[in-house]
């Protein structure tokens, strides 16, 4: 079973900062990495699929990038509505299971 | 737009089983994969197990084996997870998501409203 390690574990940071959040995986991840947006009282909203692709409706200040077993999402510039929780996911294809990091808070400075 | 919606909130004693049900509308296509999700309070996201809604066939986590069942009716585009022997460790908000949908210009997915399960 692949552990998703991210870190760190909360993030302090001003709007127009720029957020480097990291998920490492415990051995390589070929198939699906996902990056998931939530905030209080909301189900998740994912951000990034396939490890780079922006979701539908996702702004282009989130970017994920990586391999293997090391994945980023950058939030380039934060807007106040960024401060929230980010899970990376992973996926094995077949059977479908789903891995979740423990997430990372990032809050407001 | 893809929605799913979950039936209430349920409260039920230790060692009792819950059946939560999500109701998928407006799904372009009739085939896809539905995942469950739980979060206990303050806690992250725990992936259960997954669902084809066209074959039937289910995987779930293996912490969750003997303990989960999932099935669906296609006839009402529902799908239903039922956790038997519950523990206090269960209370937990459960969401149902779909797979990825790439049929628009970009890929998304839906979720469920959550559904809080309340053991005590």
């Amino acid at each position: 079973e692949i552990v998703l390690t991210q870190s760190p574990a909360t993030l302090s940071l001003s709007p127009g900062d720029r957020a480097t959040l990291s998920c490492r995986a415990s051995q390589s991840v070929i198939t699906y990495l996902a990056w998931y947006q939530q905030k209080p009282g909301q189900a998740p909203r994912l951000l990034i699929h396939d490890t780079s692709n922006r979701a539908t409706g996702i702004p282009d200040r989130f970017r994920g990038s990586g391999s293997g077993t090391d994945f980023t999402l950058t939030i380039s510039s934060l807007e106040p509505e960024d401060f929230a929780l980010y899970y990376c996911q992973q996926r094995s294809s077949w059977p479908p299971t789903y891995t979740f990091g423990q997430g990372t808070r990032l809050d407001i400075k | 737009q893809v929605q799913l919606m979950q039936s209430g909130a349920e409260v039920k004693k230790p060692g009792a089983s819950v059946t939560v049900s999500c109701k998928a509308s407006g799904y372009r296509s009739t085939t896809y994969g539905v995942s469950w999700v739980r979060q206990a309070p303050g806690q992250g996201l725990e992936w259960m197990g997954w669902i084809s809604t066209y074959s039937g066939n289910t995987h779930s986590a293996q912490r969750f084996q003997g303990r989960i069942t999932l099935t669906r009716d296609t006839s009402t585009s529902t799908v239903y997870m039922q956790l038997r022997s519950l523990r206090s460790d269960d209370s937990a908000v459960y969401y149902c998501a779909t797979d990825l949908d790439c049929s628009g210009p970009r890929c998304s997915d839906s979720w469920g409203q959550g559904t809080l399960v309340t053991v005590s």
